[in-house]
């Protein structure tokens, strides 16, 4: 198994609190992605790590923010969570550009109240 | 706009028999695709993938078909296993892109007995 771990594991907060999120990888990857996983949408990419400092937005990034000063963590963070944010947020990992396989951590389930 | 669909939500076959997984896709850029397999509580597990030059790859009791003519693929696992039951997604990137990939929404797989 890739060594990704995801924390917390779970998580409950209340609407407009600030939320951090941390995805831990020891493979030294270059790329880190975070997705949410909802019913009847699959899983969609939220942003994603090409290096320390390099970020950049996926599909549905509003409402979050990304940050990786290092190479084997990249933190997730909903700066005042929202209702339509709880969700199953899942880390993964690939070695580098190219039609690689992703490797995923084992997630974080977010309820917001 | 979903650009990767899995129109069955669920499938249920027998122990010992195939399974037959389908996913269909719209984009004409995608040429690299993975399934992946779900149990609940657990991330996605990486299956299996082909690139677009091939039209078969096989690991296994797992083949993957790709039809890029009708722009679809699908999953046969030989013989189905009770250890099968999961959810199945199928996935899509490009070469070209930061490897980003878009998922389906997911087919749940029952083997029984």
């Amino acid at each position: 198994d890739a060594g990704i771990t995801q924390s917390p594991r779970h998580k409950v907060t209340e609407t407009g609190t600030p939320v951090t999120l941390r995805c831990h990888q020891t493979e030294n990857h270059r790329y880190m992605y975070w997705y949410r996983q909802d019913p009847g949408h699959g899983l969609r990419l939220i942003h994603y790590s090409y290096g320390v400092k390099d970020t950049d937005k996926g599909e549905v990034s509003d409402g979050y923010s990304v940050s990786r000063s290092k190479t084997e963590d990249f933190l997730l963070t909903l700066e005042s969570a929202t209702s339509s944010q709880t969700s199953v947020y899942f880390c993964a990992i690939s070695e580098g550009q190219g039609a690689e396989t992703q490797y995923f951590g084992p997630g974080t389930r977010l309820l917001v109240l | 706009d979903q650009q990767v669909k899995q129109n069955s939500p669920s499938l249920s076959v027998q122990e010992g028999r195939i399974s037959i997984l389908n996913c269909d896709y719209t984009n004409s850029m995608f040429d690299y695709f993975l399934w992946y397999k779900k149990y609940p509580a657990e991330g996605p597990t990486f299956l299996i993938s082909i690139s677009s030059i091939k039209d078969k790859n096989e690991d296994g009791r797992f083949t993957v078909f790709l039809n890029k003519s009708a722009k679809h693929l699908s999953l046969h696992i030989v013989p189905s296993q009770p250890g099968d039951s999961a959810v199945y997604f199928c996935a899509a990137s490009n070469y070209q892109g930061a490897q980003k990939l878009v998922f389906g929404q997911g087919t749940r797989l029952t083997i029984n007995p």
